[in-house]
């Protein structure tokens, strides 16, 4: 497996703040980002893909830089609701299915009212 | 639709018991993957299974762990002579696979077995 690799945080932010954190990956033959959001006890979740042209969900802003090898993730006017840990997901395909697949180990977002 | 769900939620056993962990990943995904998270830590990857395709033992920690599918359904996780460092939560997904021409590795979890081995 890869490396993939994420500040563990925490990462303390007023509430309305903007927010954004990094996930470098290792493997240039990368071809799928994704970030998942996690909760204390809970399962993760998908948050959103991560397209090469970036996108863009409501409050929350992917972007993809291959050349550095990271992927970004956004948080605009930050709600105590998106305090979390936020993984990020890099996928490498082989013609048997995902070859590669790696999680990394989260980023822990801590909103302050 | 229902999601993944994995059973049992709980389980504590004593050392060097057996156990094994269900996972029912969401009808037609052909993808199938276990992980396993200690407290506080991240995903740590065992296993994964694609369609008829020989699963991808690369993350099973020791020949302790073994992992089975039925097919394209019900997956089980076994630990034999459970150990205390054995104690998390074990984390199953599952996506659709192939679809469409080319792969959709959206993961979708379940609630997760939380074990602890005393």
């Amino acid at each position: 497996r890869k490396e993939v690799e994420q500040d563990p945080g925490p990462f303390n932010v007023p509430e309305g703040a903007t927010v954004a954190f990094n996930c470098t990956y290792s493997n240039s033959a990368s071809q799928s980002f994704f970030w998942y959001r996690q909760d204390c006890r809970k399962e993760p979740k998908l948050l959103m893909s991560v397209y090469s042209s970036g996108n863009e969900d409501g409050r929350f802003t992917a972007q993809l830089n291959r050349a550095s090898q990271y992927i970004s993730l956004l948080i605009r006017d930050s709600k105590l609701s998106d305090s979390a840990t936020y993984l990020c997901v890099v996928i490498m395909y082989s013609g048997g299915g995902a070859d590669g697949l790696t999680f990394g180990k989260g980023t822990h977002l801590i909103i302050q009212p | 639709g229902a999601g993944v769900s994995q059973s049992p939620s709980n389980k504590v056993t004593e050392k060097g018991k057996d156990v094994e962990l269900r996972c029912d990943p969401i009808s037609g995904h052909t993808a199938l993957y276990w992980y396993r998270q200690r407290l506080g830590q991240g995903l740590e990857f065992l296993i994964y299974f694609q369609g008829n395709s020989a699963p991808d033992k690369s993350g099973l920690p020791s020949d302790r762990f073994s992992a089975e599918r039925t097919g394209e359904s019900v997956s089980t996780l076994t630990i034999q002579r459970t150990q205390q460092e054995d104690s998390a939560v074990y984390l199953c997904a599952s996506s659709p696979g192939v679809a469409g021409g080319r792969y959709q590795e959206t993961q979708y979890f379940g609630p997760g077995t939380r074990l602890l081995v005393l």
